[in-house]
């Protein structure tokens, strides 16, 4: 059964400092993907990692692929208030099949 | 494009009662997956379909539970009958072959609250 384990599960910051969420598994992925929920509407794609080693930015936001395609990091700079919400990543194992497997999620707090 | 739509927003019905929650996905879009979620479980996958043909129905809790896509810009997912550990946040989501990577598209969700 392959897994994902996020951590930390839960993250309460003040505005302004910097956070990193990590994505494990012990299985390699085909692709890895990063979504944000927030609360009373569904899960957002924020960004898509496939290269072992790849870095993508958003804004504030950073997403590291690791180089045996194994894990994943999402780091904000400087989170404000609106980053608040549900992060979850979800990683394709088998290539092709359109099923992603999903993260238990971490949830980030961002106080004013 | 109007994304995935989802109906109803919030049920509520009695325990033993049937429910019927309605997918409509993206235009084009040729996967289609009902997530539950839960604060216990988080995002689970219930079951999904390619080209309107369920793919993988393991999880789909028991015999109570069924879904149907009958055409490709529709379907359904029901309960018979409805129990209290059914209430959950059930997640319609489409995807397209085109893109590569199977990047999901969530609807806003139907929130069930099984009394």
């Amino acid at each position: 059964t392959q897994l994902l384990e996020q951590s930390p599960q839960f993250l309460s910051i003040q505005e302004g400092e910097n956070l990193t969420v990590y994505c494990n598994s012990s299985s390699v992925f085909s692709s890895l993907q990063w979504y944000r929920q927030e609360p009373g509407e569904g899960p957002v794609l924020l960004v898509t990692v496939v290269t072992g080693g790849e870095v993508k930015k958003l804004k504030r936001l950073t997403f590291q692929f690791g180089d045996a395609r194994k894990d994943s990091s999402l780091h904000i700079t400087a989170a404000q208030p609106g980053d608040t919400g549900l992060y979850l990543c979800a990683g394709e194992f088998t290539s092709n099949t359109g099923k992603l497997i999903f993260g238990q999620g971490t949830t980030l707090q961002v106080k004013p | 494009d109007a994304g995935v739509i989802q109906s109803p927003r919030h049920e509520v019905t009695e325990m033993g009662q049937e429910v019927t929650l309605r997918c409509k996905p993206i235009s084009g879009h040729d996967y289609l997956f009902w997530y539950r979620q839960t604060m216990m479980r988080g995002l689970e996958l219930l079951i999904y379909f390619n080209n309107n043909v369920p793919i993988d129905d393991s999880g789909m809790p028991e015999d109570r539970f069924s879904a149907k896509m009958p055409n490709a810009s529709f379907s359904t997912l029901k309960i018979q009958p409805s129990e209290p550990r059914d209430s959950a946040v059930y997640f319609c989501a489409s995807s397209s072959t085109g893109t590569g990577n199977y990047e999901q598209y969530f609807g806003p969700g139907t929130r069930l609250t099984v009394t």
